[in-house]
């Protein structure tokens, strides 16, 4: 699977978007980009993942660049209960692990 | 989206016994899970690959006699940590795959604090 970059860590105020980046210029054709996110103390919580069109639900939206050498998930509207370790992992659809990062950080300040 | 069940949420054993850590697909079915340890500020590390039926499959460095692994039905994995040791205090996790084209899902974690 396909390395990825993110930065350690970013602040972003209550209501506002927070945009998280992620870097992964060694991806290949097959795979995709998964979001991940880790609440202090709990497991990891799917958020959403695409393979080249940009995608949305309920909880966020992923911006994949058209080389898919980067992405960006975007939170519209983050809250307090956003604050949480955010993951990006690039893989191919299959029945294996995912592989952590260090991620990114996400504080979100009231 | 599906639920995986971990249980229990934390325990407190001493040196030298063994803790039984139980991990269930409520909503669907699992052939496969996945153990993962999380040491204090770190990422999420691999363990091994529960497969329903058959032998695990253990990252390298991961003490298959220590930690072990049984996965007898298609909604049940279970990890028990034997001779526990105060090095192995950790957040145990486990995620399961529904199928071949959908995300992992995730139990809520298991602290362990061995004294």
């Amino acid at each position: 699977d396909a390395k990825t970059t993110q930065p350690p860590s970013m602040d972003c105020a209550e209501g506002r978007a927070a945009n998280l980046p992620c870097n992964h210029s060694t991806i290949s054709g097959n795979e995709y980009v998964y979001w991940y996110r880790q609440i202090h103390s709990q497991g990891p919580q799917y958020i959403i993942h695409g393979l080249k069109n940009n995608e949305t639900n309920e909880m966020a939206s992923l911006i994949i660049t058209e080389d898919r050498k980067s992405s960006t998930l975007i939170l519209p509207h983050a809250t307090l209960r956003d604050t949480a370790v955010y993951y990006c992992i690039v893989r191919v659809q299959a029945r294996r692990a995912l592989t952590f990062g260090s991620g990114t950080r996400l504080q979100v300040q009231p | 989206g599906a639920v995986v069940s971990q249980h229990p949420s934390w325990v407190i054993c001493k040196s030298g016994t063994s803790v039984k850590i139980e991990c269930r697909s409520l909503d669907f079915q699992a052939t496969t899970m996945f153990w993962y340890r999380q040491f204090p500020k770190q990422s999420l590390m691999l363990m091994a690959t529960s497969n329903e039926g058959s032998k695990a499959t253990y990252e390298q460095g991961v003490e298959k006699d220590k930690f072990l692994i049984n996965h007898a039905s298609l909604t049940l994995s279970t990890l028990t940590v034997t001779s526990a040791h105060p090095e192995d205090s950790s957040f145990y996790i486990c995620s399961a795959v529904r199928d071949r084209n959908t995300e992992a899902f995730f139990g809520q974690g298991t602290r362990l604090t061995v004294v």
